[in-house]
């Protein structure tokens, strides 16, 4: 696609409940990135997809966190038991090498009541 | 490990010259960019820069220094749209290459 696509763009859900939150990067980048961003606080990294590589996990906070991403291109974030301190902004970004400029998707609104 | 800091918010008047400082400590560097990101928006590309010195782009500039770890965005005749959260990014040649900053808040006032 032309750029980066998130979705869903808004999800709400109850806590104790399980969200997948989808990213589709630009064709052809091998890097993929997952920030999360609360109100008016800068990004948080949670998880770095390079190629075929090993996934960085290192800034996932939690074990209720997980990521894949099949294929090289589309990933999927997936937080088991929703807690409400998760409520935030979920970015995905991609580049085509590391080291070049990040493309971002508009990101997915989770809100956890 | 690694350090980034920035203002944390910045207030200017339309029309005007404002300046926004990144500092940093990184091992393994490789560049550094500069994302603007308005409220509710996802960020967006402004500079890169990985040599010293500085870069222009209408009315955007920004200057880096590799041995005093220091950056700048320098945004000249400030308008409304400008208001804004600038985010500094190091890269480094290693792990999760893009580390971000706080980013700073900048209010752009009539």
């Amino acid at each position: 696609g032309a750029g980066v696509s998130q979705s869903p763009s808004n999800k709400v859900t109850e806590k104790g409940k399980d969200v997948e939150l989808r990213c589709d990067p630009i064709s052809g980048h091998t890097a993929l990135y997952w920030y999360r961003q609360s109100l008016g606080q800068g990004l948080e990294f949670l998880i770095y997809f390079q190629g075929n590589s090993a996934p960085d996990k290192s800034g996932l906070p939690s074990d209720r966190f997980s990521a894949e991403r099949t294929g090289g291109s589309v990933s999927t974030l997936t937080i088991q038991r929703t807690q409400q301190e998760d409520s935030a902004v979920y970015l995905c970004a991609s580049s085509f090498m590391p080291n070049e400029k990040l493309f971002f998707g508009s990101g997915t609104q989770l809100s956890v009541l | 490990g690694q350090n980034i800091d920035q203002p944390t918010e910045m207030t200017a008047t339309e029309g005007a010259i404002v300046q926004i400082n990144c500092t940093y400590q990184t091992s393994g560097f490789n560049g550094l960019f500069w994302y603007q990101q308005h409220a509710g928006e996802a960020p967006t590309f402004l500079s890169y820069n990985v040599l010293d010195g500085l870069e222009e782009k209408g009315r955007f500039s920004s200057f880096l220094s590799r041995s005093k770890g220091y950056s700048y965005l320098l945004l000249k005749e400030l308008q409304m749209k400008d208001s804004a959260s600038y985010l500094c990014a190091v890269v480094r040649n290693y792990g999760q290459n893009f580390v971000f900053g706080p980013g700073t808040r900048l209010s752009v006032l009539p």
